[in-house]
Order: C-alpha cells, then structure tokens, then sequence
C-alpha cells in the first residue's frame, strides 16, 4: 500500500464549478500535511497547509482527518488558472525533513 | 530573489556515461534537498544536508548515485554510470528550517533522459 494516496484524475470541471480532491495517508504517525501545486512541466509549489481544525484561503479549503487518515482539498468557484496537479503531501516527524509526495490528482478547468 | 537554480536545465547522455546535475539553494537556506519525479513513481526524496552534512540518504537507489555539498551555496548529485531507468525530473529545493517550520522551495529541475 502507498503511503499517500491519491486519485489521479484527471477532473474535467467547468469554470466556476466546486471540486473537492481526497488523499488517505497510511502512517498514523504522520505529524504535518500540506497540499502542494504542480503546473505542467514545471517544479511543486506549496499551495497550503493543512491543519486539524481544517484552513482556508480564499477559494480553498483544506480539511483533515486523523481518525480516518484522510485528507481533502476543496475548491470552489474554479477558474481556468486552477488548471494544474494537486499533490498531498505528509509530514512524517518533525524530526526529519522527509516528505511523502502523493502521485498527484490532476485538475483541467474547461471555460 | 534568485530562488533555486539548477543546471543545466535538460541533459541528454547514452547510457553509461557520467551526469552531474547542479544546485545552488536560496541563500540563507540551512537545508537542501534532492529529490526525483517520474510518472511511475511520483516524487521522491533521494537525500537531503542539513549545514552542507548529509542527515538522510536512505532514498538514494544505488551506490551509483551520490550527492555532495562541498559549501553552503552548491550541491551536486552524480550518476555513474547512468541507465535508461535513471530518466527523471531531478529537482532540487531548499528551506531555511526543517519542514513543519519552513516552507521547502523548489529549483525548476533538471529533465534527464538516458539513452
């Protein structure tokens, strides 16, 4: 079983619409999660992190899980600019820097 | 800011040959890592330095890859001999604290492709 798992997509949504992306996480250990952006060809970027009581920033809203080890992105009101790969990522200890990159779901906004 | 700067940017060898792929962090940084994406796989940690020391290398594949960090500002990841397999997006980042405390920054990476 992977240690971040994510459905790869891609979704096909129209501008304006409401998408939300999953992720489970295998380790129940794991201390810090973030979503990250990845635009076609280019390097990750961090998009947010992701807290217990769940976080937003403007037309994103990022939950967590732990019971379930589950974590979700949503994302309303799409724009075509949201056209990109969404990778959750976790944060095993503190006491390292190694983060477990999920394959990534990919998003295409249609105008 | 300069961000992370990687070079070269696209390398194409034969198999067998010597690749040396560049990094120099965001100034200031105080850890570094190499990390490699490919559609197989996804993205992962092969090593990273904390003050230009290797903490963890368990992600490296082979005793055919190896990293150095001679001084604060450059990094280097070396495959000899490469193999058709080692084609990848080689990316390198930085951050000025372990992840948790700061965020890592991405350098726009390397494409190596083996023939």
């Amino acid at each position: 079983r992977k240690e971040v798992e994510q459905d790869p997509g891609p979704f096909n949504v129209p501008e304006g619409a409401t998408v939300a992306f999953n992720c489970t996480y295998s380790n129940s250990a794991s201390q810090s999660f973030f979503w990250y952006r990845q635009d076609c060809r280019k390097e990750p970027k961090l998009l947010m992190s992701v807290y217990s009581s769940g976080n937003e920033d403007g037309r994103f809203t990022a939950q967590l899980n732990r019971a379930s080890q589950y974590i979700s992105l949503l994302i309303r009101d799409s724009k075509l600019s949201d056209s990109a790969t969404y990778l959750c990522v976790v944060l095993l200890s503190s006491n390292t820097g190694k983060l477990i990159f999920g394959q990534g779901t990919t998003l295409q906004v249609k105008p | 800011d300069a961000g992370v700067i990687q070079s070269p940017r696209h390398e194409v060898t034969e198999m067998g040959q010597e690749v040396t792929l560049r990094c120099k962090p965001i100034s200031g940084h105080d850890y570094l890592f190499w990390y490699r994406q490919t559609m197989m796989r996804g993205l992962e940690l092969l090593i990273y330095f904390n003050n230009n020391v290797p903490i963890d290398d368990s992600g490296m594949p082979e005793d055919r890859f190896s990293a150095k960090m001679p001084n604060a500002s450059f990094s280097t990841l070396k495959i000899q001999p490469s193999e058709p397999r080692d084609s990848a997006v080689y990316f390198c980042a930085s951050s000025l604290g372990l992840v948790g405390e700061d965020t890592q920054y991405f350098g726009p990476g390397t494409r190596l492709t083996v023939l």
